[in-house]
């Protein structure tokens, strides 16, 4: 079974530019997460996809963040204009259900580093 | 709101030691899920370790058990006769038994293993 992909691995980007953000979740995982891990902190909850529909983004930070999941497949996360304060590691993960069975049930990606300067 | 905090920013322990690694989480709900993850370094995070709040008993994978203190809240990983491939840092997190999938992670904590 492939894994949970994400691409790019890594993004520099200048202050004021746009990137987007890619993730391939296990495929049949209804369920897809973001996550961002700025540096030194705590990794943080940004949204949660059941296909299509995003059932909270609650943590999202700002309307500069806009993350689509068309089709229910893969996810995009995009960020328009970058700032300095959005650099960090951007995490996805999926699930088939809510992950109350088996061990854990979200498998995470590897993450794409992002650096804004 | 819900917190995970892990007060050790880094550990140490000798090759084949046992080490532990604390967390203390704040929550209201009676009903709830604790993880411990492992993420090797430029590597994606995995599952150590898994504990559902209405269980008593303390979760055991392998050389990996945890000490579940639901009175106390916290929720701390020991890793018995530690291996090089152990090093890492290790996130807690928390998830709510109600209808979400969203985590709540601790800062984390690096762990190094010595030869």
């Amino acid at each position: 079974e492939a894994g949970v992909t994400q691409f790019p691995s890594h993004s520099v980007i200048e202050k004021g530019q746009t990137v987007t953000l890619r993730c391939d979740p296990i495929s049949g995982h209804d369920n897809l997460y973001w996550y961002r891990r700025v540096m030194g902190k705590e990794i943080k909850f940004l949204l949660h996809f059941v296909k299509e529909s995003k059932q909270d983004e609650s943590g999202m930070p700002n309307n500069r963040f806009l993350a689509e999941r068309t089709g229910g497949t893969y996810s995009t996360l995009k960020v328009q204009p970058a700032e300095l304060e959005d650099s960090g590691v951007y995490f996805c993960a999926s699930s088939q259900d809510l992950g109350n069975r088996g061990r854990g049930g979200y498998t995470f990606g590897s993450g794409t580093r992002l650096t804004v300067v | 709101a819900q917190t995970v905090t892990q007060s050790q920013p880094e550990m140490s322990v000798q090759e084949a030691e046992t080490v532990t690694l604390s967390c203390t989480y704040d929550t209201s709900e009676s009903d709830y899920y604790l993880f411990w993850y492992k993420q090797p370094p430029s590597r994606q995070m995995i599952l150590v370790i898994r504990q559902e709040a209405y269980k008593q008993q303390n979760a055991t994978e392998n050389r990996f058990s945890v000490n579940f203190q639901k009175a106390a809240k916290s929720f701390s990983l020991k890793i018995s006769d530690s291996q090089l491939g152990d090093a890492a840092m290790y996130f807690c997190a928390y998830r709510q038994s109600s209808n979400t999938g969203k985590l709540i992670f601790g800062q984390g904590t690096t762990l190094q293993v010595k030869p």
